[in-house]
């Protein structure tokens, strides 16, 4: 069973500072994607970014980065810049066939 | 385009009620999802349709009932329902279904917030 953890329930950041989501996972597939989805309070998930496990090389997208670490199952989200519009939570989720497993979401404030 | 339509946006039944949502897409996906989200936790899959067909059902009652008329559509249709079904409810789809899904990218609708007298 895949399993992801993010062991920061809420998060602050500066308006213009950059900020660093963590997130770990187990899986026992050797392909599969990983995810970080944003929640506002208007609560459409929004796809930030996604990794290829196959891919060494991190994705980035704009602001947003990630540091992969695939030995480590490690897969943090880096938000550069922060805007007051990066306000809401924060899910970083596995794909394993049909499967998104989500972790439990970090709920990210950014303050003037 | 990556939109995923979902309808209403906000529903309230009664526990007698039989109401519906619907979930839309336009992007030729194959694979179309129905999650249950409570306030503060991630979504939590019930039923994935692949081709058409459904291929996961996560253990939900029976008064929940999915329906795939046709590829680009998706329906849940909901029947004395409890006061504890209350939540978000999210449609997503993606490219893929089966085995490929591994690989796959799942966009979601807006939501329905459904709430159970």
């Amino acid at each position: 069973a895949q399993t992801v953890t993010q062991s920061q329930p809420e998060m602050s950041v500066q308006e213009a500072e950059t900020v660093t989501l963590s997130c770990t996972y187990d899986t026992s597939e050797s392909d599969y994607y990983l995810f970080w989805y944003k929640q506002p309070p208007s609560r459409q998930m929004i796809l930030v970014i996604r990794q290829e496990a196959y891919k060494q090389q991190n994705a980035t997208e704009n602001r947003f980065s990630v540091n992969f670490q695939k030995a480590a199952k490690s897969f943090s989200l880096k938000i550069s810049d922060s805007q007051l519009g990066d306000a809401a939570m924060y899910f970083c989720a596995h794909n394993a066939g049909n499967m998104l497993t989500f972790g439990g979401g970090t709920r990210l404030m950014v303050k003037p | 385009d990556t939109e995923v339509t979902q309808t209403p946006k906000h529903l309230v039944m009664g526990m007698t009620n039989k109401k519906s949502l619907k979930c839309e897409q336009h992007m030729g996906h194959r694979a179309m999802y129905w999650y249950k989200q409570k306030a503060k936790k991630p979504p939590e899959l019930m039923f994935v349709y692949s081709y058409e067909k459904l291929s996961i059902n996560e253990s939900v009652p029976s008064r929940f009932s999915p329906e795939c008329p046709n590829s680009s559509l998706l329906n849940l249709h909901l029947h004395a329902l409890q006061p504890e079904d209350s939540a978000l409810y999210l449609c997503a789809s993606s490219q893929e279904g089966g085995l490929a899904g591994s690989t796959d990218t799942q966009y979601f609708g807006p939501g329905t917030r459904l709430t159970v007298l």
